[in-house]
């Protein structure tokens, strides 16, 4: 068990760029999970797969956002046209399809946007 | 739509003394319920989960917690703090449902003084 993998740790991108986030679940889990976190908050449901499939997304997901998770296996998450408002915690969590089970987080990848 | 609480963002407490954080949930059917905790630039580790099992959980750390129905609560609680112990903790709830995406409080963060 390697645990979730986020990459990058850190992306500091200027108003108005795109920037693409990488997450690599634990390898037997079938489960993706989205999450972003703003400074003293705690973390918002994004969107969550199911192995290939994108089975739920919230609201806060704007249209400037979108995920995919190709082949089952890692996940990304772009943003178009970024704004200072996405500065946040993006973290990426993986379970197995037992709804018992707890969800295990990366150590997330930290957006600022200038 | 489920919610949680979380009273006190901050809680400070002595070297060895009990640690006591509250925990309490809004939700139509008993969810399950778990405590993360969460260090400076790292993701979110499990402490606990609560699975309808014994409504007394114990966690990692020497950390428990309790399942109170009628309470509609999950406090969380260690009988003697260690400096190690300093860290932001979050209580999440998930429906017993397929998807399970997580219900977050906004966090206590803990000092522990000397």
């Amino acid at each position: 068990d390697t645990g979730v993998s986020q990459n990058p740790r850190h992306k500091i991108t200027k108003r108005g760029q795109n920037v693409t986030f990488r997450c690599d679940p634990i390898s037997e889990h079938n489960r993706l999970y989205w999450y972003r976190q703003t400074l003293g908050q705690g973390p918002e449901f994004l969107t969550y797969f199911q192995n290939e499939a994108q089975l739920e997304k919230s609201r806060l997901l704007s249209d400037r956002f979108s995920a995919e998770r190709p082949k089952g296996s890692f996940s990304t998450l772009e943003i178009q046209r970024t704004e200072q408002g996405d500065s946040a915690m993006y973290l990426c969590a993986s379970s197995s399809r037992d709804s018992n089970q707890p969800q295990h987080f990366g150590d997330g990848t930290r957006l600022s946007i200038l | 739509a489920q919610s949680v609480t979380q009273l006190g963002s901050h809680v400070s407490v002595s070297e060895g003394a009990l640690v006591l954080l509250r925990c309490n949930y809004s939700s139509s059917v008993p969810p399950y319920l778990f405590w993360y905790v969460q260090y400076p630039n790292q993701g979110l580790q499990l402490l606990l989960k609560y699975t309808s099992a014994a409504t007394l959980v114990k966690g990692i750390n020497g950390f428990e917690a309790e399942f109170k129905k009628s309470e509609t609560s999950f406090h969380l609680t260690k009988p003697s703090a260690h400096m190690s112990d300093a860290a932001e903790y979050f209580c999440a709830v998930s429906p017993k449902a397929a998807g399970n995406k997580l219900t977050f409080g906004g966090g206590t963060r803990v000092l522990v003084k000397p």
